[in-house]
């Protein structure tokens, strides 16, 4: 089945502990891309990557990283997570920049 | 304010009437795309608009783009409470460089409630 996979599904954790959601996809897709969602703002672009080893910001990168070193993953790092990054993160992939994303099922994060 | 905005914040209507939600953006876009998203899930892909067209139809779904008002339209016609979800637009623009079309900006999107 096609699928782009998030883990972990919900995390709490603390201010200042580094952290890694997971997003893996199955389709080849050389388009993959990180959104957080907060009430009332919609959905904002942290990070996109139109391939392998290319990575451009979107609206709100600030405090995070991003790699892209395989086709099929893109983590989302927060190297010292703050309580304003609490939200529910989305990662999305498409076969390309133009095409219609495919989306995960969300990661929840609280950090505290 | 955000490239995409979304009007209303919220629709309630019954079932079998039709939906309209408009969206209306800022700057010049390579597309528009509209999702659905259910309560707390993932948001999935409904119809995508190329900046030289002007409308699509999908099934009960029709999108029309007006590139000089900058804004978009998405109607639901015979609505069923099955539609109940958030609806969003997202436009699709260059990066800061214009080498590549990857920055997809949503909407802060439409509630809809369908009674049945």
């Amino acid at each position: 089945e096609a699928q782009v996979t998030q883990n972990p599904r919900y995390l709490i954790t603390v201010t200042g502990k580094k952290l890694t959601v997971t997003c893996s996809q199955n389709m080849n897709h050389e388009y993959m891309s990180w959104y957080r969602q907060d009430p009332g703002l919609g959905l904002r672009q942290i990070y996109y990557s139109m391939n392998v080893e290319v990575t451009d910001k979107g609206d709100v990168p600030e405090g995070y990283k991003v790699s892209r070193k395989e086709k099929r993953n893109f983590p989302l790092i927060l190297e010292s997570p703050s309580p304003n990054q609490t939200s529910l993160y989305f990662c999305a992939s498409s076969p390309g920049g133009r095409e219609p994303q495919h989306f995960g099922d969300g990661t929840r994060l609280s950090i505290l | 304010s955000q490239q995409g905005e979304e009007d209303p914040q919220a629709l309630s209507i019954q079932e079998g009437e039709n939906a309209t939600m408009n969206c209306s953006y800022k700057t010049s876009i390579n597309n528009l795309q509209w999702y659905r998203q259910n309560s707390g899930r993932g948001l999935v892909h409904l119809i995508l608009i190329r900046s030289n067209e002007r409308e699509k139809h999908s099934g009960r779904l029709r999108v029309t783009l007006d590139t000089s008002k900058k804004s978009s339209s998405l109607l639901i016609t015979a609505s069923r409470a099955a539609d109940t979800a958030s609806y969003f637009c997202a436009t699709l623009m260059p990066n800061a460089g214009g080498t590549s079309y990857g920055k997809l900006t949503f909407g802060q999107g439409t509630i809809l409630t369908v009674h049945p």
